[in-house]
This record gives structure tokens, sequence and C-alpha cells, in this order.
């Protein structure tokens, strides 16, 4: 099968801009998490996607949102960019309790 | 809500020999507890994981063991490799909970192999 993967792979914005990315899972997995990876602050947890279905949410604020399509494809956005969103965007996707990540997206806010 | 340290930050060994990363966790609940190994510029990936109803696991040179009354479990890893050189991460689910698929992770070690 192949492996979960993300698109695009780069993006650079500027601050107040919006940004959509784009997560396409392992076939048959239903459930897509997301994760920011910084540095400073390590992976953290931004939310999951099961069925089209918005499961958990981690303590990111509303700017960060997302969603599932039929075909579990997912997206999250982020809006209103603040130069502190800069980071590693991570999509995992899981059948049962192994989650496997994406290759990630490096957003770069200037 | 859950939360993970993991010990020690860096870690520099010699080829050959073992290198042992920890991590605690706060929620007793958790019962799922993967290690993922992240190369530089890759994407994190699942080397070994453990449920709570098994006190150790093995796979080759990798080992994990836990310890629920402790609320720790650590990595193993025998006759260190210079490939084994990366960043290594715990992380802690309850798989039965409504943290579905929610993984806490720690903050990493960065391990070193020296040849």
């Amino acid at each position: 099968k192949a492996g979960v993967t993300q698109t695009p792979r780069y993006l650079i914005k500027t601050r107040g801009q919006q940004v959509t990315l784009s997560c396409s899972p392992i076939s048959g997995h239903r459930s897509v998490s997301w994760y920011q990876q910084t540095p400073g602050q390590g992976l953290q947890f931004l939310f999951e996607y099961f069925s089209e279905t918005q499961r958990n949410k981690g303590n990111f604020p509303g700017r960060f949102s997302g969603r599932q399509f039929s075909n579990s494809r997912s997206e999250m956005n982020v809006s209103t960019l603040e130069l502190g969103d800069s980071a590693l965007y991570l999509c995992a996707s899981r059948e049962g309790n192994e989650q496997f990540f994406g290759p990630g997206t490096r957003l770069t806010v200037l | 809500g859950e939360n993970v340290e993991q010990h020690p930050s860096t870690l520099s060994v010699q080829e050959g020999d073992s290198a042992v990363i920890k991590c605690t966790y706060s929620d007793s609940a958790s019962n799922y507890f993967p290690w993922y190994k992240q190369e530089l510029g890759k994407r994190p990936q699942l080397i070994i994981d453990i449920r709570s109803n098994v006190g150790e696991k093995k796979d080759q040179r990798i080992a994990v063991t836990l310890n629920k009354t402790a609320k720790h479990f650590s990595l193993h890893i025998t006759e260190t490799q210079p490939e084994d050189s990366a960043v290594y991460f715990c992380a802690a689910r309850n798989a039965g909970g409504t943290s579905y698929g929610k993984l806490t992770f720690g903050q990493g070690t960065i391990l070193t192999v020296h040849p």
C-alpha cells in the first residue's frame, strides 16, 4: 500500500494570509490526525478526523481548522497566519492502534 | 490531560554500546505506547509499540518495557549502529477512551552513535 502523502511539501506565506494543507491517508484508513512539530514545542496534537467527523481537538486557537472528505482525505486550514505558525505540519493515518505519518508540510511564515 | 516526560534529551554512545531512553506518563488510563524514530528531514517512523497488557516487547535489537504501576516505559537499543542516530520520540494514548487517536508525545531524545 502507498504511504501517507501530504501536499504541498513546502509553503512560504506572509503574516495574515491563510493556508490549506492536504493529506491523503493510507488506503483503507479512516482516521486522520494532524500534528504540529516545532523545535521548541515538539510534536503537538491538532485534531483527529474519523469518517468525516472531528473526534478530538488539541489546544490550538480557532484559526486552526480541518475537515475530512468521504474518501478519507483531509485538509487543514490556518487563517490569519502568525510568525509562530511556522512549523512542520504532519498528518498521520490510523486503522487500529498503529499510526503512520506523512512526510509533512514545512510552512514558513514571513 | 496526559503529560509525557522523556529523558535524556540527548544521548551519545559508541557503536556497539546499548542505549536506553525513558519516559513517564501521567494518565493511568493510557494503554498504548509507541516509539517513533525521526531521521533528519524525514517523517517519524513507528519502530515499536507496546500495550498495557504486556510488560515487555522485543524486535531484534530494539525492546520496550512498561511498568504500569510506576507509569513509565523505556526503549532499549542494543548493539547500536551509526544508522541508529536519530531523534526518538515516545508517546502515550488511551486507546479505549475519548482521546481516540490522539498521541501525546515526549520531547524527544537526540541519539548519536559514534563509529
